[in-house]
């Protein structure tokens, strides 16, 4: 099972929207809604901002947002601000032998 | 929102075997899953496996067949074994409360694989 492909930096100045992709296949992304987003600061333990693909946990900013279409998976931060700039994951279960995968990491910055 | 904590061995020579231990606190172990996640510079993060509280477990397949995960919900602890270690085995072990989301992560533990 290969890690999910994710741009490897996404840039955007404060204020504005940038979106990260997370691209699968059928056989994860495409086939479960049981897509989550982590946002991990350097030296920083992962941080849970989406699961099930568009659902918020409590405390999360309602500026993230998430999405799924086909076999990609997206995560929508609007109103960037300096505090959003840190690498983002995704994770999908895949029903197979393997059962979750991580994305290849999206380092996000901000201008 | 419970706290976990690793704890083993920073430190592990090639071909043994980590092991590692998670103590959960501030929350009941029961009717819930709980994961090893391991993050290195070349790999990023990937899932090792999981214990449901039942016991029941379930691993990533590229690491099954040197791998074991087990609970003592007695302790509030859960484990992980790693046997063979190499070199690609070096990373920040995590462990989490969850299988499929993450939402609490203990702090996590770097090991090294050395001679």
């Amino acid at each position: 099972q290969s890690a999910l492909t994710q741009p490897a930096s996404v840039s955007g100045s404060p204020g504005q929207s940038i979106t990260i992709s997370c691209t699968g296949t059928s056989s994860d992304v495409g086939a479960y809604n049981y897509v989550s987003w982590y946002q991990q600061h350097p030296g920083k333990v992962p941080k849970l901002m989406i699961y099930d693909v568009n659902y918020r946990p409590s405390g999360v900013s309602n500026r993230f947002s998430g999405s799924k279409s086909g076999n990609t998976a997206s995560l929508t931060i609007s109103g960037l601000q300096a505090e959003d700039e840190a690498d983002y994951y995704c994770n999908s279960y895949t029903g197979g032998s393997t059962s979750y995968v991580f994305g290849t990491g999206t380092k996000v910055t901000v201008l | 929102q419970v706290q976990l904590q690793e704890s083993g061995p920073g430190l592990v020579k090639p071909s043994e075997t980590l092991s590692l231990t998670c103590t959960v606190s501030g929350g009941s172990m029961n009717n819930e899953y709980w994961s090893w996640i391991r993050q290195s510079p070349g790999n990023g993060l990937e899932w090792i496996a999981y214990v449901h509280y039942s016991g029941k477990t379930n691993y990533n397949f590229s690491l099954k067949s040197r791998v074991i995960i087990s609970i003592d919900t007695s302790k509030n602890q859960f484990s992980l074994k790693l046997n063979s270690v190499t070199a690609a085995d070096m990373a920040v072990y995590y462990c989490v409360r969850g299988a499929g989301w993450y939402a609490d992560w203990g702090q996590g533990t770097l090991v090294t694989v050395s001679s």
